[in-house]
């Protein structure tokens, strides 16, 4: 079945430095989305990237889609405590389910 | 956020008792995933619905049934409560839009913390 791999699993920064997420699939995606999840919370919806090579932009966030349609990366510029939290990809194939990563955790440092 | 709610929130119990989550929406979504969520795994889905009375398995079904008798609720059932299901489940709804390609977005509850000593 599909996979769907994400690293670093684990990710401390300084605060006003910069955090990537990697995510890669074994097969084409459909589209990606992203969540993100605060401690001791639930995973709530970022963003969905459909396009072969599309980039979106969110203030500080910049999420990129591969040109194959098979990996997609999560740019931080600045990280902020407020950006603390666990930061999921999720893959969606040809059915109407999502096959997440397991998650990439964002401490920042004051 | 969605109005989804999830019961109980924190459940302690023993080995081999049946147990019972409940999934419930306000949104008239089609749309029901029961995940659980562990260390080092991410999110996991275990059974989904696409409407009522029908459902299909997810990645990690065994030792998991569910139901869905109306559309607002989504009961997730350990029949014999192991100890490697203790986890947080979470439920998540979605709305298929036509014409939106693939998959939807995802809304989750705020989750099920089961223990099974």
């Amino acid at each position: 079945g599909q996979q769907v791999m994400q690293i670093p699993q684990y990710q401390h920064v300084q605060e006003g430095e910069d955090f990537t997420t990697y995510c890669n699939s074994s097969t084409t995606l459909s589209n990606i989305q992203w969540y993100k999840q605060r401690p001791g919370g639930h995973p709530v919806f970022l963003i969905q990237l459909v396009k072969s090579g599309e980039v979106k932009k969110q203030k500080r966030l910049t999420f990129q889609f591969g040109e194959a349609k098979k990996n997609s990366s999560l740019h931080i510029t600045a990280t902020q405590t407020t950006d603390v939290g666990t930061y999921f990809c999720a893959g969606g194939g040809s059915a109407r389910q999502l096959t997440f990563g397991s998650g990439t955790q964002l401490t920042v440092l004051p | 956020d969605a109005g989804i709610t999830q019961s109980p929130r924190h459940k302690v119990t023993e080995t081999g008792t049946p147990v019972t989550l409940r999934c419930h929406q306000t949104e008239n979504h089609r749309y029901m995933y029961w995940y659980r969520q562990d260390p080092g795994h991410g999110l996991r889905l275990i059974h989904y619905s696409y409407g009522v009375k029908d459902t299909d398995k997810g990645e990690v079904s065994d030792g998991y049934s569910v139901s869905r008798s109306k559309t607002e609720d989504f009961l997730l059932t350990l029949e014999s409560a192991t100890s490697s299901q203790t986890s947080v489940y979470f439920c998540a709804i979605s709305e298929f839009r036509a014409g939106g390609g693939g998959t939807d977005t995802q809304y989750f509850g705020p989750g099920t913390r089961l223990t099974v000593l």
